[in-house]
C-alpha cells in the first residue's frame, strides 16, 4: 500500500492563479513527519517545509501555504498567485518516527505543476 | 548555504561494469542517504547510513550495491555489476540528525547523478 498519494499527476494552471496540490499519507505510527519538496527541470530536490505530528498549525510562508489536517490524513500545499518559476514536481513525503530509525522518507508519485504566463 | 555535492552529474556505463557514485554531505551532517529516482517515477529510498554503518536498507539495495564513508567527507554509492535496469538518478542526502527523536530534521539532497547503463 502506498504510505503517500499524490493523486494529481499534472497541473496547468495559468499565471496569478492559486493552485493547490493534495496529499494524503498513511501510517500507523502516532509520531511522524511530513515534507515536501520541489523538483524543479534542473532535476535538483529542494526541500520545502516540513511538519510534525502533534502541530496541526496551518503554515504560511510567503505565497506558499500548507494544510495539514490529521482527521482526513492530508497534507495539501497551496500556491497562491502562481508564477512561471513555480513550474516543477512537487513531492510529498513521509517519515515514520518507529522502526526506520534514521527518517527513512517515503515519497509519493509526484504532482508536475505547469505554471503558463 | 552548505550544500551536498554529488559527482559525476551524469555517469554512462555498459551493462556489467562496476560504477561509484560519489557525495560530499554537508559538513556537520551525520546521517547519509541514497535515494534513486527512475526516470517519470517517484523518489525510492535505498540505503541509509549513521556511524560508518547501515542502519537501513530497502529491498532495492541487494548485494550489488554498497556503500562506503572512506574518509571524513566522501560518501560513495558503488554498484558491482549494473543492469539496465539501474538507470537513473541517484540522490545522495545528509542530515544533521536522525533517530526517531530528530527524524523530522529535514534532508538536504545534492542535485543527483543521472546513470545511464547501456
Amino acid at each position: 500500500a502506498q504510505k503517500v498519494t499524490q493523486a494529481q499527476t499534472e497541473i496547468s494552471v495559468v499565471e496569478k492563479e492559486d493552485v493547490t496540490l493534495d496529499c494524503v499519507y498513511e501510517t500507523r505510527d502516532t509520531t511522524y513527519y511530513l515534507f515536501w519538496y520541489k523538483q524543479p527541470p534542473s532535476g535538483e530536490l529542494v526541500f520545502l517545509i516540513r511538519r510534525n505530528s502533534f502541530d496541526e498549525q496551518n503554515e504560511i510562508s510567503g505565497r506558499y501555504s500548507w494544510n495539514f489536517q490529521k482527521s482526513t490524513s492530508s497534507f495539501n500545499f497551496t500556491i497562491t498567485a502562481s508564477q512561471v518559476v513555480d513550474s516543477a514536481v512537487y513531492f510529498c513525503a513521509l517519515s515514520e518516527g518507529r522502526g526506520s530509525t534514521l527518517g527513512r522518507l517515503y515519497f509519493g508519485r509526484g504532482t508536475q505543476l505547469t505554471v503558463w504566463p | 548555504e552548505p550544500e551536498v555535492t554529488q559527482t559525476p552529474s551524469h555517469q554512462v556505463t555498459q551493462m556489467g561494469q562496476e560504477v561509484i557514485l560519489r557525495c560530499v554531505p554537508i559538513s556537520n551532517h551525520l546521517y547519509f542517504y541514497w535515494y534513486r529516482q527512475i526516470l517519470g517515477q517517484k523518489v525510492e529510498f535505498l540505503v541509509s547510513f549513521y556511524n560508518n554503518e547501515i542502519s537501513e536498507k530497502s529491498e532495492i539495495f541487494d548485494d550489488q550495491f554498497s556503500v562506503e564513508r572512506p574518509d571524513g567527507s566522501n560518501f560513495t554509492l558503488k554498484i558491482r555489476s549494473t543492469k539496465l535496469e539501474d538507470s537513473a538518478m541517484y540522490f545522495c542526502a545528509s542530515s544533521e540528525m536522525g533517530g526517531i527523536i530528530y527524524s523530522n530534521q529535514p534532508q538536504h539532497f545534492g542535485d543527483g547523478t543521472r546513470l545511464s547503463i547501456l
